[in-house]
């Protein structure tokens, strides 16, 4: 079964530090993984998109990584602000429409 | 401005009262899709369209029935609402017509309660 687990659950960190999220994923064959963020009661936007050939991809402090081989994701926040709680998924996509979403990790930064 | 949305965004209902929630896209995208998300699992695909009169079941379909009779429209019937289908519910659209590498453009969601 196609899966994607994120770690962890949830994270709480001081404003100005930094954080890494992880996805691991088995979703076979792989199209993309896309990071998105889910502030609470919205919709979720989306980060970041990278396909098979990309290893790294950037937006603003945002950094998303991807080892297609391990099939591992990161995704790096850089000196976090308190607009950054929120709850972030990863999404791997197989192709025809299989896109298969992780629980996703709840950040909560503290002042 | 660029928007997915949907109607109502808050619904407190009772057992077997049928329902619909509507979902409409002002971007010309082919591809629309919904998802339930539940607490501590992923979201969930009911049901997708790839374009006009083209839609196929997702992973939890059972219970729900869309329409595709117009590009910017994807409404979610509920024919008669069940306690298991309350949740969170979210439209989704993209320009590409099997949602692979488009951004996928999300509503703001619907809460749907089921008494």
């Amino acid at each position: 079964k196609n899966q994607v687990e994120q770690s962890p659950q949830s994270l709480i960190i001081l404003e100005g530090k930094n954080c890494t999220l992880q996805c691991n994923y088995t979703v076979s064959p792989f199209s993309n993984l896309r990071w998105y963020k889910q502030d609470t009661g919205r919709g979720p936007v989306s980060l970041t998109i990278m396909t098979f050939s990309e290893n790294t991809k950037s937006n603003g402090r945002y950094t998303a990584t991807l080892d297609a081989d391990t099939k591992q994701s990161s995704l790096h926040i850089t000196a976090s602000q308190l607009s950054d709680s929120a709850s972030y998924i990863c999404v791997v996509s197989a192709g025809n429409n299989d896109m298969r979403f992780g629980a996703g990790t709840r950040l909560t930064v503290k002042p | 401005e660029a928007q997915v949305t949907q109607n109502p965004r808050y619904l407190i209902t009772v057992t077997g009262k049928k329902l619909t929630v509507t979902c409409s896209q002002n971007m010309n995208h082919e591809y629309m899709s919904w998802y339930r998300q539940d607490p501590g699992l992923g979201l969930r695909q009911i049901y997708y369209s790839m374009n006009v009169e083209v839609t196929d079941k997702g992973d939890v379909p059972e219970g729900y029935k869309v329409s595709r009779k117009e590009k910017r429209n994807f409404p979610l019937i509920l024919e008669s609402p069940s306690p298991n289908q309350t949740s969170l519910y979210f439209c989704a659209s993209s320009l590409e017509d099997r949602g692979n590498t488009g951004e996928l453009f999300f509503g703001e969601g619907s809460r749907l309660t089921v008494l």
